[in-house]
């Protein structure tokens, strides 16, 4: 069925640290966002990237379509990126715009 | 500030009442949706309006109601509450049935 598979589901850095998140996807999409979601519960945008590269200061993230994946890095990690990483994606073959999300990836920096 | 706005931010309610959520879009966006993050369910969608009409729906239950006004405006109706419907809700817009979606601070709802 259709599946969006986040990776790893939990991550420990200690700050300073490079990290890569990794979003699978069962299916041809038009649409892959990667949000943040703060302790207090805020669902943040980082990324609206179907296709391609972008890079927004210590985060970048890849999306290769073809290949039905999608990573975030975030370098040089400071404690305020910890929280859960979601990606989510909407099927060419889906509903009608409904966004669906993977589980997660929880990330806690460390001082 | 994502420009989506979510009122109210926390309910405390108790099993059996009716609760009603708020969303107002960005401006310019027509098509809003509703999910629901409880603990072990992660984010599921409810449903969606596009322009004032019902275009997708998730697993939302028979108990919940949603509609999106004129002014594009939408509530969410939560009717005989259970223990199990405490969870985070969020709204979400975006321009149309595609494109950037953009989601509000959520309404925290504890039945009790």
């Amino acid at each position: 069925g259709i599946q969006v598979e986040q990776s790893p589901p939990d991550l420990i850095l200690q700050e300073g640290a490079n990290s890569t998140l990794r979003c699978n996807f069962s299916d041809s999409v038009n649409n892959l966002q990667w949000f943040h979601q703060n302790p207090w519960g805020q669902l943040i945008n980082l990324f609206y990237i179907p296709s391609g590269t972008k890079q927004n200061g210590r985060l970048s993230a890849t999306t290769v379509a073809t290949e039905r994946y999608s990573l975030l890095y975030i370098s040089s990690s400071q404690t305020t990126d910890s929280g859960v990483y979601f990606c989510a994606v909407r099927f060419v073959s889906g509903s009608q715009g409904n966004l669906i999300f993977g589980k997660g990836t929880k990330l806690s920096v460390k001082p | 500030d994502s420009g989506v706005t979510q009122t109210p931010k926390h309910l405390i309610t108790a099993t059996g009442q009716r609760v009603t959520l708020r969303c107002s879009p960005r401006s310019g966006d027509l098509s809003v949706y509703w999910y629901q993050q409880s603990l072990d369910q992660g984010l599921q969608f409810l449903i969606q309006y596009y322009n004032g009409e019902e275009r997708a729906k998730g697993n939302i239950l028979e108990r919940f109601s949603a509609q999106q006004f004129p002014d594009l405006h939408s509530e969410l109706n939560l009717s005989s509450l259970e223990l199990g419907d405490s969870a985070l809700y969020f709204c979400a817009s975006s321009i149309g049935g595609s494109g950037e979606a953009f989601f509000g601070q959520g309404t925290r709802l504890t039945v009790v």
